[in-house]
This record gives C-alpha cells, structure tokens and sequence, in this order.
C-alpha cells in the first residue's frame, strides 16, 4: 500500500544551526507534497508545498527538496529558532477520480536546543 | 477569520456512550475534513466532503458518522463510543486547490 514515511523520528538541533528533516514516499502518483509543523496541543500548520514537477521551493527560512527518483522529499530549516520546536509531518496527495487524498507521515520531532 | 473551528476541546465518554464533535469554518472553502490522530501514527482520513452536499469514507470510518450541516459546519458523530476511538479529532478545510486548513482538535477519551 501507499505509505509516506520519516527517516528519524527525533531531531535535535543547536539553536541559530541548520535543521534537515527527510520523508520517505512510495507512491509515485502523487503530485503534490506539504510540509506541515503540529506544536503542543494545537492543529497542524501548513509550512511549505511543492508539486510534482519541481525539485525545489523556498519559504522564508524553509526549503523543501523533492528527489522523484529515489521518493525522497525534505524539509530544510535556516537558523533555527525556539518556537521551530514542533513535531513536523510529510503528507502527499495523490487524487484518484477527482477525490483528493493526503496520506500522513508519522512526524518528526524537532527539538531546538538554547 | 476564525479559521476552523473545534467544539468541544476535550471530551470524557463512557462505553457506549454518543456524541457529536462540531466543526466550522468561515473561509468559505468547499471541502471539510475529519481527521485522528493517534500516537505513533499519521492522520487517518476518517470521513471527507468535497462540498457542500457530499460526504465520502475515508480511511477509517468504522463507528463514525459525518453531517455536511452547510457549507460551514461539517460535524462528526460516535453513537457508541469504543475505548479504541480514544484519539485526537482534527478537523479540515480547504478550496478546491490548495493546503488543508486545521482546527485546534478535540481530545476525546473514552473509558
């Protein structure tokens, strides 16, 4: 079946370092992917997308990468700052007569160290 | 905007017990979504609507029943509540295109 998967499931980093978390997918239909990021006790945020056809997408302070060949997506974050500790999910779309459907990764959480 | 949003935010329920978790948003967008969250695991699509009028299964929607009320509130009903529905509820909306849009989630336990 569809899966999309995290390399790590804890991340810590030093404060004002570059932060890199990797997804793993397997269905090579799907043509969007998001990056969202879940704080303590709240819904998730939507950080960063990109579709199929690129290979790169810059935010302010995010990057996400998409390697088709290997199904690998990742989310880099620049100088690093506290309140970017947060659990961070991988989701991708795939639509299948019309109906959309985004399959969850497990998270990744990211710890950001003072 | 409110964004989306979330009624109750936490919920104590015996066994067999029935209840309806709200959900509304105020963006205008055509397609809500229900979600759980569990530990350990991604979001389950449990019950979806593409707009206002439809409803579909997602993945999970075993002891789950939804109601797209209008184009604002979709909401999502246990008739009889199972310790296994312990979970985080998160509500969805979105446009035609675009990201998803998350409420705040409702903490339900079930004993």
């Amino acid at each position: 079946g569809e899966s999309v998967g995290l390399h790590l499931p804890t991340l810590s980093v030093q404060e004002g370092d570059n932060s890199i978390i990797n997804c793993a997918y397997s269905n090579s239909a799907s043509d969007y992917f998001i990056w969202y990021k879940q704080e303590s006790g709240k819904g998730p945020q939507f950080i960063i997308d990109i579709r199929s056809n690129m290979d790169k997408r810059q935010g302010q302070r995010v990057t996400v990468l998409l390697n088709k060949t290997v199904k690998h997506l990742s989310l880099q974050i620049a100088a690093t700052q506290p309140g970017d500790s947060a659990v961070y999910f991988c989701a991708e779309r795939a639509v299948n007569f019309g109906n959309e459907k985004l399959t969850f990764g497990t998270g990744t959480r990211l710890t950001i160290i003072p | 905007n409110a964004g989306v949003t979330q009624t109750p935010k936490f919920q104590v329920l015996k066994t067999g017990q029935s209840m309806t978790l709200q959900c509304a948003q105020d963006m205008n967008h055509n397609s809500m979504y229900w979600y759980r969250q569990d530990p350990g695991m991604g979001l389950r699509l449990i019950y979806y609507s593409a707009s206002e009028g439809t409803t579909d299964k997602g993945e999970v929607p075993n002891g789950y029943n939804v109601s797209r009320l209008n184009k604002r509130e979709f909401s999502l009903r246990l008739e009889s509540a199972a310790p296994s529905q312990t979970s985080v509820y998160f509500c969805a909306s979105k446009l035609s295109f675009g990201e998803q849009f998350f409420g705040p989630g409702t903490r339900l336990t079930v004993l």
